[in-house]
């Protein structure tokens, strides 16, 4: 059974004080690994996709990172706007469709 | 805005009973999927469906139910519900796999809240 874990669960951080997210996983064969935000009250929405160990993606303050057993979410002077669930999920290739399974995600909370 | 529409946004029932839930995909995304999100499970996911036909199937209770229609919207059904029922239901589409390498980029609604008391 595929299995993410992401910690920590909660994260306070200063604005600007950078810091790392981090998710775990195991499954059968990996066709990708997903980051997506989610604010209060909305649905989660795409960040990046990581297919390969060693594969890196940038987007403004954030970086995901990928080794064959977990994925670092790098966040670089972070401001209040970046606050929000962080969620992780992978896709395998024995899955039929392109079910994801989630993590129970990291709430980032950065104080000005 | 992702552009996936989800109705209605807040539901309060009472248990036993019976609700739909309606989800509107983006323009051209020929897959829907429904997830679950609760506070002690996290984003569960349910079913998708692609094109009409159900594609996969997660921990999807038999009390629930879905279909996509010939214009591509999604209903989840939920019956003789349970208080442990509620939570946000979201609704995702994605557009036609093999074509995109990401075929993990879902497009996500606002959720349909469900309160069952």
């Amino acid at each position: 059974e595929d299995q993410v874990t992401q910690s920590p669960e909660a994260l306070r951080l200063q604005e600007g004080e950078s810091s790392s997210l981090n998710c775990s996983y195991t499954v059968s064969g990996l066709r990708g690994l997903f980051w997506y935000r989610q604010d209060p009250g909305k649905g989660p929405e795409f960040l990046f996709t990581l297919y390969s160990a060693g594969e890196e993606k940038e987007k403004e303050r954030l970086k995901a990172t990928l080794t064959k057993k977990e994925s670092f979410l790098h966040i670089t002077a972070p401001k209040p706007e970046d606050s929000a669930t962080y969620l992780c999920a992978v896709q395998a290739l024995s899955n039929a469709g392109n079910m994801l399974t989630f993590g129970g995600g990291t709430r980032l909370m950065v104080k000005p | 805005d992702s552009g996936v529409t989800q109705t209605p946004k807040h539901l309060i029932t009472a248990t036993g009973q019976r609700v739909t839930l309606r989800c509107s995909p983006r323009s051209g995304d020929l897959s829907v999927y429904w997830y679950q999100q609760s506070l002690d499970q996290g984003l569960q996911f349910l079913i998708q469906y692609y094109n009409g036909e159900e594609r996969a199937k997660g921990n999807i209770l038999e009390r629930f139910s879905a279909q996509q229609f010939p214009d591509l919207h999604s209903e989840l059904n939920l019956s003789s519900l349970e208080l442990g029922d509620s939570a946000l239901y979201f609704c995702a589409s994605s557009t036609r796999p093999g074509r995109n390498r990401n075929t993990g980029e879902l497009f996500f609604g606002e959720g349909s809240r469900l309160t069952v008391l």
